[in-house]
C-alpha cells in the first residue's frame, strides 16, 4: 500500500460544475496536508494547505481534512477549462522535512 | 520577483557520463529540496538543505547521487556514472522558512540517459 493514494483518473467534469478530488494517507503521524496543481510539462504549484480537521476555503478551492478517516479532499467550484491539470496531494510530518506525494489525479474540465 | 530557476532545462547523457544540475532558489529562502519525478508519478524526495547544511539525504537512491549547497544559496545535484533508470525530471523547490511548508518549484531539468 502506498503511503498517499489518489485515483489516477482521468476525472471528467463539465465546465461550471464542482470537481471533487480525494486523497487517502496511511501515516497517522501526518500533520500537514498540501494540494498542488501540475500542468502537463510544468512543475507543481501550491494551491493550498490544511492542518486542522474541517474545511479551509480559498477562492474557488476548498480543502477538507478528516484525520480520523485519514483522507483529505479538494473541491473546485465553478470549474473552468483552465483547471484541467493533474492535482497532487502531499502529506508531511512536523518531525521531518519530507513531503510524501501521491501520484496525482488527472482532471479534465469539459467546455 | 524571480522564482526558482534550474539549468539546464534538458540534458541528454550517455550511460556512464557524469551530470550536474543547478538550482537557483528564491533569494532569501532558507530551505531547498531536490525531488525526482518519473513520468505519471508524484515527486520523490531526494534531499533537503537548510541554508548550507544538508539535513536529510535519505532519499538519494545511491551513492552515485551527491548534492551540495556550499554558500546557502545555489545548489547542485550531481549524478555520477549515469544509468538509464536515472532518466526523470529533477525538480528543485525552495521555501522561506525551515520545515518546508510552502514550497515553490523550479521548472525542472529533464534528464534522459541513453
Amino acid at each position: 500500500q502506498k503511503e498517499v493514494e489518489q485515483n489516477s483518473g482521468p476525472l471528467s467534469v463539465p465546465e461550471g460544475a464542482i470537481a471533487s478530488l480525494n486523497c487517502t494517507y496511511s501515516d497517522r503521524g501526518s500533520q500537514s496536508f498540501f494540494w498542488y496543481r501540475q500542468y502537463s510539462g510544468k512543475s507543481p504549484e501550491l494551491i493550498m494547505f490544511i492542518y486542522s480537521n474541517g474545511d479551509k476555503e480559498d477562492g474557488r478551492f476548498t480543502a477538507q481534512l478528516n484525520k480520523a478517516s485519514q483522507y483529505v479532499s479538494l473541491l473546485i467550484r465553478d470549474s473552468q477549462p483552465s483547471d484541467s491539470a493533474t492535482y497532487l496531494c502531499a502529506v508531511k510530518r512536523d518531525s521531518n522535512y519530507q513531503l510524501i506525494w501521491g501520484a496525482g489525479t488527472k482532471l479534465i474540465i469539459k467546455p | 520577483g524571480a522564482g526558482v530557476s534550474q539549468s539546464p532545462r534538458y540534458k541528454v547523457a550517455k550511460r556512464g557520463q557524469d551530470v550536474a544540475l543547478r538550482c537557483d532558489p528564491i533569494s532569501g529562502h532558507v530551505s531547498l529540496f531536490w525531488y525526482q519525478q518519473a513520468l505519471g508519478q508524484g515527486p520523490e524526495f531526494l534531499t533537503y538543505f537548510q541554508n548550507e547544511a544538508q539535513l536529510d539525504k535519505s532519499g538519494l537512491p545511491s551513492d552515485r547521487f551527491f548534492a551540495e549547497r556550499p554558500e546557502g544559496s545555489v545548489s547542485t545535484l550531481k549524478i555520477q556514472r549515469t544509468q538509464q533508470e536515472d532518466s526523470a525530471v529533477y525538480l528543485c523547490a525552495s521555501s522561506l522558512g525551515s520545515g518546508g511548508y510552502e514550497q515553490y518549484f523550479g521548472p525542472g531539468t529533464r534528464l534522459t540517459v541513453t
